[in-house]
């Protein structure tokens, strides 16, 4: 199973908006709706930022969208914040019970 | 609250073996899967494998099989992570983290235990 496909890196201005792109195949993000979105800064476990695809948990600030098409899933950072600099995983379910995560993309705030 | 609490950092020689434990707390132990993620120096998060607490049922990523064990306690509440004939790039943090429903996201991580594999 490979990792999806981040782009290594995305920066942006303070309240610009950043979106982090999600390449997988058909036998995971284009084939289920089971695409979450991780957030992790430095020495942290990861936390929850999206689930299922668009889907924003309790805690969550509203500048964080997602969105999928086809084999790609996108997180979007609207009005970007100093706190949001951090690394960001995609993660799907790719079926016969196993999971796979993406390659990471660090987000710098200019 | 939902609590998963690790154990302690571990050294260990090439060829040992590793065992990680998580403890859960806040909730029902046997009604959410608990999957385990490693994260190697600098590096992103890679799956290993998942287990059913409820009926002790689990998979592990292709690259792990013949190495990994998950097993649980449920009289503990506490999963563990077992890793065989350890090389250095196993060298990571490994992760617990409880799935909501199976497969769908992970709603609760542990703080991880660093694995350090040298000689």
């Amino acid at each position: 199973q490979s990792a999806l496909t981040q782009p290594r890196s995305v920066s942006g201005s303070p309240g610009q908006s950043v979106t982090i792109s999600c390449t997988g195949t058909s036998s995971d993000v284009g084939g289920y709706n089971y695409v979450s979105w991780y957030q992790q800064h430095p020495g942290k476990a990861p936390k929850l930022m999206i689930s299922d695809v668009s889907l924003r948990p309790s805690g969550v600030p509203d500048r964080f969208s997602g969105s999928k098409s086809g084999n790609t899933a996108s997180l979007t950072i609207s009005g970007l914040q100093a706190e949001d600099e951090a690394d960001y995983y995609c993660c799907s379910f790719a079926g016969s019970f196993t999971v796979v995560f993406g390659t990471g993309t660090k987000v710098t705030v200019l | 609250q939902v609590q998963l609490v690790e154990s302690g950092a571990e050294v260990k020689k090439p060829g040992a073996s590793v065992k990680v434990s998580c403890l859960a707390s806040g909730y029902t132990f046997t009604s959410n899967y608990i999957h385990w993620v490693r994260q190697a120096p600098g590096q992103g998060l890679e799956w290993m494998g998942v287990i059913n607490p409820s009926d002790d049922t689990k998979s592990y990523a292709q690259k792990f099989q013949g190495r990994v064990s998950m097993t649980r306690d449920t009289s503990t509440s506490t999963v563990y992570m077992d890793l065989s004939s350890l090389r250095s790039d196993d060298t990571a943090v490994y992760y617990c983290a409880r799935a909501h429903s199976g497969y769908d996201f992970f709603d609760y991580w542990g703080q991880g235990t660093l694995v350090t594999v040298s000689s």
